[in-house]
Parts: structure tokens; C-alpha cells; sequence
């Protein structure tokens, strides 16, 4: 099943650094998630995208910012990190915000920051 | 505050019965999800609860009591594919997926 993808699957970059991770999702979805898996900690969400519009940013450090130019496309751009942010960032979808929808997760962007 | 709890770890022999249990505080509450992960994959769905009883699928089945804050997925039969991290998640009343720590689970021959 390949219903949500993620690229790359690992990334290691320097703390001044710019780069981005990509998600896509081929399920006609129109909710888009980014969330943070670290070890043995509970996922985090960062934001919430719905129809495109950002409906979710649980205070996220400003060094993240995300990106949704479509319902099938979700960015995150990433610059000048800490290596606290070395983490599995995981993308998810689902078929819209507001109601009792399952979320389908891509297989994540396992990041270090040197 | 909201908040999920369930066990680290646990370990279970092949071909035995494992339950995973997870208590839950949420403000407002719109269902129960199980997810399971392997180890550098993604999590992957296994059941959603919203009224109480069980809800049985194939080798797993999973339970919800909402007046007590409490959910348990139910392994049978289990195989050595089983090991995995199992993720425990409320939906609050935004509809926001509020997440356990998982419980790594490790199957012995």
C-alpha cells in the first residue's frame, strides 16, 4: 500500500541548513497532517492541513514551516534546526478535519541535525 | 489536562494471547484507534471504537468501555510478525488524535 508517500526517508543536515520533506497522498483525501515521532514520546502534532487551508500550528517553532499548494501535496521546509529536532517526521492524511476520520500515515523522514 | 496511558513494553510467547490495554483522558470524545508500527514504518490502522463492547477482526479485537476511560486490543494466536510498537489514540472533542507512547511488543519463540 503506497497510499501516502514520504521523500526522503532520511535526511541529515547541518544546523544552517535549508531543506525540505515532501509528502504526497493518493488517496483523494483533503486533510493533511505533519507530526513528530520521537523515541519512547507519544506522536506530536505540528500542523493540520484542511482543503488546503492551515487549520492547525500547536506551536511550532518558526524554523518549521509548512507548505500545502494542493489537497495531494504537503511540504515541510525546514532551516536552521536544533539538534533536538533529530526525530521521525511522519506525514498523514485523512478524508477531511471535523469528523471521525482515520488518518493514513506515509513511512516518515527519519531527520538528523548535526 | 489530556492524556493516554499504556505500557511500555511488553512480551508474549507465539502462538499465546497478548492484551495491550490503554486508559484515556480527553476533553470530549469522538472514538479509540489502534495503530500498529514496525520498526522504521509507518503505523498502520487496526481498529477504531466509538460505542462500548469489542470489536473482533480476524486475530485482533479491540474493546472500548467510555465510562471508564479505558480501551485493550486483544492479540491471539500471536506470530512472530506481531512484534511491533502498538499506538493507542483518542479523538478529542476536535477531533484531534490525542497519542499514547506505544507499547513495543516482543514476541519470543
Amino acid at each position: 500500500e503506497t497510499g501516502v508517500t514520504q521523500t526522503p526517508r532520511h535526511l541529515v543536515m547541518g544546523m544552517t541548513n535549508k531543506k525540505s520533506l515532501k509528502c504526497e497522498q493518493h488517496l483523494g483525501h483533503n486533510a493533511m497532517y505533519w507530526y513528530k515521532q520521537s523515541a519512547k514520546k507519544p506522536l506530536e502534532l505540528m500542523f493540520v492541513y484542511n482543503f488546503k487551508e492551515q487549520t492547525e500550528n500547536n506551536s511550532v517553532p518558526s524554523r518549521f514551516s509548512p507548505e500545502c499548494p494542493n489537497s495531494s501535496h504537503l511540504f515541510l521546509h525546514l532551516h536552521t534546526l536544533q539538534p533536538e529536532d533529530s526525530a521521525l517526521y511522519l506525514c498523514a492524511s485523512s478524508q477531511e478535519m471535523g469528523t471521525a476520520n482515520t488518518q493514513y500515515f506515509g513511512p516518515g523522514t527519519r531527520l538528523t541535525v548535526l | 489536562g489530556q492524556n493516554i496511558d499504556q505500557p511500555t513494553e511488553m512480551t508474549a510467547t507465539e502462538g499465546a494471547i497478548v492484551q495491550i490495554n490503554c486508559t484515556y483522558q480527553t476533553s470530549g470524545f469522538n472514538g479509540l484507534f489502534w495503530y500498529q508500527q514496525h520498526a522504521g514504518e509507518a503505523p498502520t490502522f487496526l481498529s477504531y471504537n466509538v460505542l462500548d463492547g469489542l470489536e473482533e477482526k480476524g486475530r485482533f479485537s479491540s474493546f472500548l468501555s467510555r465510562s471508564k476511560g479505558y480501551s485493550y486490543l486483544l492479540l491471539k494466536e500471536l506470530q512472530m510478525k506481531d512484534s511491533a510498537s502498538y499506538l493507542c489514540a483518542a479523538m478529542d472533542s476536535n477531533y484531534q488524535l490525542i497519542w499514547g507512547a506505544g507499547t513495543k511488543l516482543i514476541i519470543k519463540p
